[in-house]
């Protein structure tokens, strides 16, 4: 089966410092990656997505980075703020694949 | 746009009892699925339809049903609910999948507790 987990199920930082959340895949069929953001009580929220013919992909304050060649994958946030406070999850499908696997979470904690 | 739109948000039901987990696009998306959230845990994938009139198992379908009559609505019913079935459940939608494939839209969840 499908197995996408993080390698860090907690992370706290200090406001004003990156992040750095990590994420490992086992299909290497997979071609598709979303990071999203799930705060207390709501549903997860898109943040970056990245297709494997890229390597790294930014967005505002994040990067998402891609290596296949160990199938990791990494968010970078950078100057956290309290309101980054969340469980992050990667997500992951093929390309002829109709469902995304998603690990775990990790939970990050942004101390004031 | 509302988005993905889930009702109820909260509800208590009793050993034996059933219910229906409402969901509901306005994105005129094909594709639609039901997550449940454990504690802790991530999304186990429970039923998914990839347009009107088909829907597909996903990872944990016993003790749940679908249908999708519409492109708007995707609901999941729950027969015979068990204190298993405890547990936050999300729907999603995406406007495509296969090899341009597109990020989930998810709702804001329905917390489900069996007792």
């Amino acid at each position: 089966g499908e197995s996408v987990g993080l390698h860090l199920p907690t992370l706290s930082v200090q406001e004003g410092d990156n992040s750095i959340i990590n994420c490992a895949y086992s299909n290497s069929a997979s071609d598709y990656f979303i990071w999203y953001k799930q705060e207390s009580g709501k549903g997860p929220q898109f943040i970056i997505d990245i297709r494997s013919n890229m390597d790294k992909r930014q967005g505002q304050r994040v990067t998402v980075l891609l290596n296949k060649t160990v199938k990791h994958l990494s968010l970078q946030i950078a100057a956290t703020q309290p309101g980054d406070s969340a469980v992050y999850f990667c997500a992951e499908k093929t390309n002829t694949g109709n469902q995304f696997y998603f690990g775990t979470g990790t939970s990050l904690t942004v101390i004031p | 746009n509302a988005g993905v739109t889930q009702t109820p948000k909260f509800r208590i039901l009793k050993i034996g009892q059933s219910m229906t987990l409402q969901c509901t696009q306005d994105m005129n998306h094909n594709y639609m699925y039901w997550y449940r959230q454990d504690p802790g845990m991530g999304l186990k994938l429970i039923y998914y339809s990839v347009g009107a009139g088909i829907t597909d198992k996903g990872e944990v379908p016993n003790g749940y049903n679908v249908s999708r009559s519409t492109t708007e609505d995707f609901p999941l019913r729950l027969e015979l609910a068990a204190p298993s079935q405890t547990s936050v459940y999300f729907c999603a939608s995406s406007y495509s999948m296969g090899a341009k494939g597109s990020p989930l839209h998810f709702g804001n969840g329905t917390r489900l507790t069996v007792t």
